[in-house]
């Protein structure tokens, strides 16, 4: 059963666009999330975080907003730039519960076009 | 400031064999933790340290994984047995505290 869930595969975006990557998760525990970028043959790589507390956290062009009542979260790119072009997991973890591990989505593979 | 690195970058073993994969945290970071991705997953958690101990296990999947760390600080996993299923991407993460996870690049593990 998939506690974090990226229901779209793969995204294209024009460059210059927006991007809107979007999370569901369906454990009331977790109360941490994050992104994190992959490039092939190498590591995820962070990206941005959000703490249950906000609803809300920019850096930068990187944007995540968290829905609790929702269980959504999502993350925005703009504007969006063909090196953003890479696979993005969502990950949650449940830090008042002493868990740290991450619980990772499937992924979605972004493509921003020139 | 270096990152995590991890060792080797790829490893080609055969059923039966025994393998042990190696992690460098970022410097002074307490917490280490494994994961394991396959093909079109996501990571999926194995293990976690805090400092020497191993203070979360619970996503080792059998017997035959097992891991240290007894410095606190550079990490091994260590697979026994070796079997096709275990082929995929093993990665390294460390954290100064209990949030968030900086990775490495991995150990590509493949399994004849």
């Amino acid at each position: 059963d998939q506690q974090v869930k990226q229901n779209s595969p793969s995204l294209s975006v024009q460059e210059g666009r927006i991007s809107i990557l979007n999370c569901d998760y369906t454990n009331s525990m977790f109360d941490y999330f994050l992104w994190y970028k992959k490039y092939p043959a190498e590591g995820p790589t962070f990206l941005i975080s959000i703490s249950s507390i906000k609803d809300k956290n920019e850096d930068g062009r990187f944007t995540v907003f968290l829905n609790k009542s929702a269980k959504h979260l999502s993350l925005h790119i703009v504007p969006s730039q063909p090196g953003d072009s890479a696979v993005y997991f969502c990950a949650a973890s449940s830090l008042r519960a002493g868990s740290y591990q991450l619980t990772f989505g499937k992924g979605t593979k972004l493509s921003v076009i020139p | 400031g270096a990152g995590v690195s991890q060792t080797p970058s790829n490893k080609v073993t055969e059923k039966g064999k025994y393998v042990e994969l190696r992690c460098d945290p970022i410097s002074g970071h307490t917490a280490l933790y494994w994961y394991r991705q396959s093909l079109g997953q996501g990571p999926e958690f194995l293990i976690y340290f805090q400092g020497t101990g191993a203070a979360d296990d619970s996503g080792l999947p059998n017997d035959r994984f097992f891991a240290v760390r007894p410095e606190g600080s550079v990490s091994t996993l260590k697979i026994q047995r070796t079997e096709r299923g275990d082929s995929a991407m093993y990665l390294c993460a460390s954290s100064p505290g209990t949030d968030t996870q900086y990775f490495g690049p991995g150990t590509r593990l493949t399994v004849l």
